[in-house]
């Protein structure tokens, strides 16, 4: 099974802050998503990044989100000024370059909680 | 607008019986369909996945689906305490964002 691992596993800041959560596939990959999960919500999609630029994105993605692949191999997302509304679970997934199926795997997470 | 709907439970089953799990969703055109497992803090994690109508299995779990009515289920026989956790359905479509329900909590009682 592809591997993802993210960084930083907790964050916590001040409403108004930049946070940077970053991705890191270790296998293969294709594309890369973004989702977050408010807590006892359903996962929600956020972005999707295809040969570095975003394929598609979520109305939940507006000015303040953005996504960047720095360099070549992280994968990042930039919430410019947070909220409190933006404290969530937030995924990284990867879809494989191979295997032969649309299956996609999620990263461990990062629990941003913004006071 | 997408939509994938489960019973979010809590789905209650004695060790040893089979937990049945439930999912319908929107969209005619969705053309992969997967369960996930959550433990409370922790990311999804992949069970099985079914792209053709019909049944599936690997090992105690198996996955069924009927696109005429556009349901998905997930059965689990031989359930253990280790499987208490909230099982996410996902519809999805070639490299498509997922769309998820709100998952099922399942208890097994030991």
């Amino acid at each position: 099974e592809p591997e993802v691992t993210q960084t930083p596993s907790h964050q916590v800041t001040q409403m108004g802050q930049e946070v940077i959560l970053r991705c890191v596939p270790i296998s293969n990959h294709l594309y890369f998503y973004w989702y977050r999960q408010i807590l006892g919500q359903k996962v929600e999609f956020l972005v999707s990044f295809y040969n570095n630029e975003i394929s598609e994105k979520s109305e939940i993605f507006d000015d303040q989100f953005s996504v960047e692949r720095p360099d070549g191999s992280n994968f990042t997302l930039k919430i410019r000024s947070t909220k409190l509304e933006d404290s969530a679970m937030y995924f990284c997934a990867i879809l494989p370059s191979s295997g032969g199926t649309d299956t996609q795997y999620f990263g461990p997470g990062t629990r941003l909680t913004v006071l | 607008q997408k939509e994938v709907e489960q019973n979010s439970g809590p789905l209650s089953v004695p060790e040893g019986a089979i937990a049945s799990l439930n999912c319908t969703y929107s969209d005619r055109g969705s053309q992969s369909f997967f369960w996930y497992r959550q433990y409370s803090g922790k990311s999804p994690e992949l069970i099985m996945f079914i792209y053709s109508n019909g049944d599936k299995e690997d090992g105690r779990f198996t996955a069924q689906l009927n696109k005429a009515s556009q349901y998905v289920s997930l059965l689990i026989r031989d359930s253990q305490p280790s499987d208490s956790a909230t099982y996410l359905c996902a519809v999805g479509r070639g490299n498509t964002p997922l769309v998820f329900g709100k998952g099922t909590r399942l208890s097994v009682i030991a």
